[in-house]
């Protein structure tokens, strides 16, 4: 069974058209994350949610809004996108944020495409 | 705020060779420290960990990383490495009192038959 699963695996798409990554986890875990990795291969976190909070929520543009229906589901919306998005990103999880250090769990990717 | 420096952006290494990947951070406070595999087109997934106790940590498939306090440093190595071992590694670290995992700008390594 797959723990953290995102989709499409592939987003081929327009300058200025909104879109949305969909991630679920299968594992129980309390928070979630999305980063996202330059074309240089540069890993930087985007979003953190424990339990649908958003705990964490670094320097990113309010194109971007993340959006958890529930534990298991952390989706993230890009609004207006600009070719500086394109980049893969990654969805993971992990079990709780309480000060003892529980392995995250990565999602395949998804490769973001904006022409 | 902590960072972390993967000082070779490529190593290649020709098979049955060892190889060693190099990893420095800084922190003002004490870090869980872990390297990831990235396979290529695939997700990461999490090589070895340092969260406390001994220093030296090892995977289930013969890597093996030492956690060195004054140095600052969580060097990966492999004492003979495999064709199935080319990948992308990166080293991050995490606060004690939080989740959130600081990369390193990745090595890639490339091992030749």
């Amino acid at each position: 069974d797959t723990a953290v699963s995102q989709t499409p695996k592939y987003l081929v798409t327009q300058m200025g058209n909104d879109k949305s990554i969909k991630c679920e986890q299968n594992l129980g875990h309390d928070t979630m994350y999305w980063y996202k990795q330059d074309s240089k291969k540069f890993l930087k976190i985007m979003f953190s949610y424990n339990n649908k909070e958003l705990i964490i929520n670094e320097t990113v543009p309010n194109r971007f809004s993340p959006k958890s229906p529930d534990k298991a589901h952390l989706n993230l919306h890009i609004n207006s996108l600009e070719l500086g998005d394109s980049a893969v990103y990654f969805c993971a999880s992990s079990q709780d944020r309480a000060g003892v250090y529980n392995e995250q769990f990565f999602g395949p990717g998804t490769r973001l495409t904006v022409l | 705020a902590q960072s972390v420096t993967q000082l070779d952006s490529q190593v290649p290494v020709f098979e049955e060779a060892p190889v060693e990947l190099r990893c420095n951070y800084s922190s003002s406070v004490s870090v869980y420290l872990f390297w990831y595999v990235q396979y290529p087109n695939q997700g990461l997934q999490l090589l070895l960990k340092y969260l406390s106790g001994s220093t030296l940590v090892e995977s289930i498939n013969g890597f093996e990383a030492e956690f060195n306090k004054s140095q600052t440093s969580f060097h990966l190595r492999k004492p003979s490495v495999h064709i199935s071992d080319t990948a992308e590694y990166f080293c991050a670290v995490s606060r004690r009192a939080g989740n959130m995992l600081t990369f390193g700008g990745g090595t890639r390594l490339m091992v030749k038959p």
